[in-house]
């Protein structure tokens, strides 16, 4: 299989522990998302890496979080003294490269990471 | 700003009727829209997109969409439900160029129901 994979799939964690997700995208990929979705509502965007660079970030992406994409491959997203409020899934997308910056270009989402806060 | 709102949270029809899934969204540069199904403890999968080409984008599994600028919409079809198709579908806008880096901004997603 050579879509996006993502590891771990589910994730228990206390009050206060850290976490962290990781997310290999398709080979080619030079670009790769991070989404966030809650129970009842569409993903939400949460930062942008293209190539290592990590380019956007959304405002909802907390000091407590940070991701890395070391080398342009996979990507690590951690999560600091987690917050029940953290409890969600996690979605990775990467795509292919496109001409400039354009939203062109399909985005190949991963089955996610769950993440439960207790 | 970019923004999808998508009408009816569950949407319910017997196996063979029409599927319509409503979608609207608004933005201030013309946009691309997506139509993604997401499957339980899967992955969202593309079902068709709208880049700007012609207005009406046929997608996989019998599904499309009619973009409409005066409406701002781009409403979901198929013409005879399958039970297959039951899952949650979003619709989401993204833009070309400046810093959107080609970033998708979701509807609250539409879950489908398919009686027999």
């Amino acid at each position: 299989d050579t879509g996006v994979s993502q590891n771990p799939r589910h994730k228990i964690t206390k009050r206060g522990q850290n976490v962290t997700f990781r997310c290999d995208p398709i080979s080619e990929h030079n670009r790769l998302y991070w989404y966030r979705q809650t129970l009842g509502q569409g993903p939400e965007f949460l930062t942008y890496f293209q190539n290592e660079a990590q380019l956007e970030k959304s405002r909802l992406l907390s000091d407590r979080f940070s991701a890395e994409r070391p080398k342009g491959s996979f990507s690590t997203l951690e999560i600091q003294r987690t917050e029940q409020g953290d409890s969600a899934m996690y979605l990775c997308a990467s795509s292919p490269p496109g001409p400039g910056t354009s939203g062109l270009s399909e985005q190949y989402f991963g089955p996610g990471t769950r993440l439960t806060v207790t | 700003a970019q923004s999808v709102t998508q009408l009816g949270s569950h949407v319910s029809v017997s196996e063979g009727a029409l599927v319509l899934l409503r979608c609207n969204y608004s933005s201030s540069v013309p946009p691309y829209l997506f139509w993604y199904v997401q499957y339980p403890n899967q992955g969202l999968q593309l079902l068709l997109k709208y880049t700007s080409a012609a207005t009406l984008v046929k997608g996989i599994n019998g599904f499309e969409a009619e973009f409409k600028k005066s409406e701002t919409s781009f409403h979901l079809t198929k013409p005879s439900a399958h039970m297959s198709d039951a899952a949650e579908y979003f619709c989401a806008v993204s833009s070309a160029g400046g810093t959107s880096y080609g970033k998708l901004t979701f509807g609250q997603g539409t879950i489908l129901t398919v009686h027999p």
